[in-house]
């Protein structure tokens, strides 16, 4: 069984850099067959996706957050990254790590998600 | 991007009841929509993908159907577990999009 479990800061000042990691076990971020993918939801919001990252680095982002975000995977740790520049109040969020086969169409399994609040 | 409009925003339904979930792409996406389930606290759970696909140790009472741009998920024989939020996503084109959600209550 597949589980994913980020791992976050909790609090970051505004204007300064979000960073979760998520780790992999049950599975391999080196698998060819899938993407993995950051989502967030801001509280009483609907979900947003951030964009994902395969195993060999190819990324696709949000064009809404493309500027500000980096993704990375690390195979000997099986784990993927977020990094989120520039933060504000606006980027309050729970954010999920997930993964999509199908082509990277749809989130089969997910992580139970980091509460991120920025404040300062 | 492609704007999922999903409707009703809210139903009130009781045990047994037949719901009816709809989203609406403001593109035709094909048969490319996925429907989760939320519940308060938790992450969401895949529910159908490709429309009418039923994930993994999905109960058979969760149906999809559409293709397009009108889509739909029904439960058939609503139970007590299935009271959450729900919200479908395209997958069309990316980047991939989320309905605004409907919560079953």
């Amino acid at each position: 069984q597949v589980q994913l479990q980020e791992s976050g800061p909790g609090l970051v000042k505004p204007a300064e850099t979000l960073s979760v990691i998520c780790t992999i076990s049950g599975g391999s971020v080196s698998s060819g067959t899938y993407y993995w993918n950051w989502i967030r939801q801001a509280p009483g919001k609907s979900l947003e996706w951030i964009g994902y990252i395969s195993y060999n680095g190819n990324t696709n982002y949000n064009p809404s957050l493309k500027s500000r975000v980096a993704t990375s995977v690390y195979t000997a740790d099986n784990q993927f990254s977020l990094r989120l520049s520039s933060v504000t109040a606006a980027d309050t969020a729970v954010y999920y790590c997930a993964r999509s086969g199908d082509g990277g169409r749809s989130f089969d399994y997910w992580g139970q998600g980091t509460l991120v609040l920025v404040s300062s | 991007d492609i704007q999922m409009t999903q409707f009703p925003t809210s139903v009130s339904a009781s045990v047994g009841d037949r719901v009816t979930i709809t989203c609406r792409a403001s593109q035709r996406i094909g048969s490319w929509v996925a429907w989760y389930q939320q519940k308060p606290g938790k992450a969401p759970d895949l529910l159908i993908y490709a429309a009418s696909t039923l994930a993994g140790g999905v109960p058979s009472r969760f149906s999809g159907s559409g293709s397009g741009t009108d889509f739909s998920l029904t439960i058939s024989g609503l139970q007590p577990e299935d009271f959450a939020t729900y919200y479908c996503q395209q997958a069309g084109s990316l980047p991939l999009t989320f309905g605004q959600g409907t919560k079953v209550e």
